[in-house]
């Protein structure tokens, strides 16, 4: 079973636009985190966001983190045809475990 | 520093038959975990190996079984081989165990059953 939920299941925009992904989760956490997959390839870590802390900013993402809600969400500004690619968000604390939980993903087109 | 590699990249089989997959981690890496991904399920963790211990297992069947040697690389074998193993293999190394930090993922072993 999946403790993160990725929504939408897919996103399609313009290069230059932003893209905002969400992940929902169903127990408390100790922290959350977003990896990147290019098609068939390994997973790239992007960010790590602990459950005390509410935004983190890398680069031209955007983390932030609503424990009341259970929510994350990712925000990639001026987005790159190169940007294209799955997003997942893990988390921990299902059923107790430390060990990462991945959701289905976002999948991200980004058109030049 | 080498990143996590894994082998064979590629590999084809028929039911019933058995296969083992290899992960080497970063250097330092003591924990190794492994995932199948697969279109319908998502990742799915199998279980995750610390100094040469299972230290966490996920839910499927005892035809996956894993080990991890001294030197920290790790193997995982699946046995009796069905139609839906078909999926994609990662593995990937961190310093500890558990979510504490980072995971470095492997380009994975693509299994193919037929």
């Amino acid at each position: 079973s999946q403790q993160g939920e990725e929504d939408p299941q897919a996103l399609s925009i313009q290069e230059g636009e932003n893209a905002t992904m969400n992940c929902s989760y169903k127990t408390s956490i100790n922290n959350l985190q977003w990896y990147r997959q290019n098609s068939g390839r390994g997973l790239v870590h992007l960010i790590l966001i602990r459950s005390n802390e509410r935004e983190k900013h890398s680069g031209r993402l955007r983390v932030t983190l609503d424990t009341s809600k259970k929510s994350s969400s990712l925000l990639i500004t001026a987005s790159r045809a190169a940007d294209t690619a799955s997003y997942f968000c893990a988390t921990d604390g299902l059923r107790g475990s430390y060990i990462p939980t991945f959701g289905r993903g976002t999948s991200l087109i980004v058109h030049p | 520093k080498a990143g996590v590699t894994q082998t064979p990249r590629y590999l084809i089989k028929t039911r019933g038959q058995q296969v083992t997959l290899s992960c080497s981690p970063i250097s330092g890496h003591r924990s190794v975990s492994w995932y199948q991904q697969t279109p319908g399920q998502g990742l799915q963790f199998l279980f995750e190996y610390f100094s040469e211990t299972q230290r966490n297992k996920g839910n499927f069947p005892g035809r996956f079984s894993g080990r991890q040697f001294s030197n920290s690389r790790s193997e995982m074998n699946v046995s009796t081989l069905e139609l839906g193993d078909s999926a994609l293999y990662l593995c990937a190394s961190s310093l500890t165990s558990g979510n504490t930090g980072e995971l470095f993922f492997g380009e994975g072993s693509r299994l193919t059953v037929l």
